[in-house]
């Protein structure tokens, strides 16, 4: 079946603009998790996103991060006024249930964020 | 919150050699633990996991014991291909608010492996 997709797969951006990055989980998982992957600071947890609950933000970096699930399935991360410490590779990841650790997540290819 | 930490540095190695990269971990409670790997140009894929102290994850020739008494989660394979040649990343759950199972993960060794 289908996996997990991301969009766009690349994106250069200059500094101080927004972008949008877009997730599509495979269909029935319930989580949804976004991860970020840079030189600097390997792979690292930003939010978390189970169902129509409360999302965890404890991983965002700065209040220009934010991201929404609309419907329980599609999740768009929004960065605002971009700085070049954002470039990075943004993983999006999806689960069956994010309540039992057994559970593993299934990740998406990425989006590959360049400002300019 | 939990943490991983793996042995610093690439690992080159040639073709049918042994393969060994270190895991070790700080957690509280009992923590699921993974092995992904990133092929070139490729996303993360799970290697192999275990759930619980004394399970053996295996996959692909590949595998992992939990060790609880040493807090390690090494992995191993008995003889590389060049196919193998990609980034391992260990991880476990470290888990959050509100049911978050979120993945806590090592800097991750790039593996090249040799004909």
């Amino acid at each position: 079946g289908a996996g997990v997709s991301q969009s766009p797969s690349n994106k250069v951006t200059e500094k101080g603009k927004d972008v949008e990055l877009r997730c599509d989980p495979i269909s029935g998982h319930t989580a949804l998790y976004w991860y970020r992957q840079s030189l600097g600071q390997g792979l690292e947890f930003l939010i978390y996103f189970q169902g129509n609950s409360a999302p965890d933000k404890s991983g965002l970096p700065s209040d220009r991060f934010s991201a929404e699930r609309t419907g329980g399935s599609v999740s768009t991360l929004t960065i605002q006024r971009t700085q070049q410490e954002d470039s990075a590779v943004y993983l999006c990841a999806s689960s069956l249930q994010g309540t039992t650790s057994s559970y593993e997540q299934y990740f998406g290819p990425g989006t590959r964020l360049t400002v300019t | 919150g939990n943490s991983v930490t793996q042995m610093e540095g690439p690992v080159t190695l040639s073709e049918e050699a042994f393969l060994t990269i270190n895991c070790t971990y700080t957690a509280t409670g009992y923590p699921s633990l993974f092995w992904y790997v990133q092929y070139p140009g490729e996303g993360l894929q799970l290697l192999l996991k275990a759930t619980k102290a004394d399970d053996k994850g295996s996959n692909k020739g590949f595998e992992a014991t939990y060790r609880k008494e040493t807090t390690s989660f090494h992995l191993e394979k008995g003889s590389v291909q060049v196919s193998d040649s990609a980034v391992y990343f260990c991880a476990l759950s470290d888990p959050g608010a509100y049911g978050n199972n979120r993945l806590a993960f090592g800097k991750g060794n790039q593996v090249v492996v040799i004909p």
